[in-house]
């Protein structure tokens, strides 16, 4: 099946400590996204990557970094400077050209952070 | 900054009922508009999207919208909703040639039988 994977489904972790989550697509899309949900907020985009090894900032990129060395694959690492990590965290992807500019996402990552 | 608004926050309908969920947004240029849908327990999944030429779009499980540019609007309906309908649904825009998406809040609809 093609499509976007996210482990874990639920992470833990103290505060203070940085932590990664993972996102991969086997869809052979270009380009990844990852965006953060809160209750009642809707989506905000953290960051992007329109190809390998290269990457922009989202509107809310502080606290976080991202890597981009496979095409497959988009792992945020959530920083111990995020002032509020506890959130929802989507992966998504989009395949080639700009004409029929469509997102796929994954199931999503629940990080709460004590 | 491009906004997104969604008016309702939570909406309560019967089966059967019509609905539609509002959506506005700020940017005056070219804009690709989507409204995503997110069931229970499921990925986000796109309902819908307009691009260019008729405003009014069809999306999957009977769903429209229509995109009027004097009003920067992009208005969900369906005629008839179903118990299947409750979920949260989200406006987003694309504004121009940037990449990634603005959503708006969301709207959390549920249907009562």
């Amino acid at each position: 099946d093609g499509g976007i994977t996210q482990s874990p489904k639920y992470l833990f972790r103290k505060e203070g400590q940085n932590v990664t989550l993972s996102c991969e697509q086997n869809l052979n899309h270009d380009a990844m996204y990852w965006y953060r949900q809160d209750p009642g907020q809707g989506l905000r985009l953290i960051y992007y990557s329109q190809i390998v090894n290269d990457f922009q900032k989202g509107d809310i990129a502080e606290g976080y970094s991202v890597s981009r060395e496979k095409k497959e694959s988009f792992p945020l690492t959530v920083t111990s400077a995020q002032k509020n990590p506890t959130a929802f965290y989507l992966c998504a992807s989009r395949g080639p050209g700009q004409g029929f500019y469509e997102q796929y996402f994954g199931p999503g990552t629940r990080l709460t952070v004590t | 900054a491009q906004s997104v608004s969604q008016h309702n926050h939570h909406v309560i309908l019967s089966e059967a009922a019509s609905l539609e969920l509002g959506c506005n947004y700020s940017y005056g240029g070219t804009v690709n508009l989507f409204w995503y849908v997110q069931y229970p327990g499921q990925h986000l999944q796109l309902l819908l999207k307009y691009f260019s030429g008729d405003p009014l779009v069809k999306g999957i499980k009977g769903f429209e919208a229509e995109f009027i540019k004097s009003k920067f609007s992009f208005n969900l309906r369906k005629p008839s909703v179903q118990w299947s309908d409750t979920a949260e649904y989200f406006c987003a825009v694309r504004q121009g040639g940037a990449d990634g998406l603005t959503f708006g809040k969301g709207t959390h609809l549920i249907i009562q039988p």
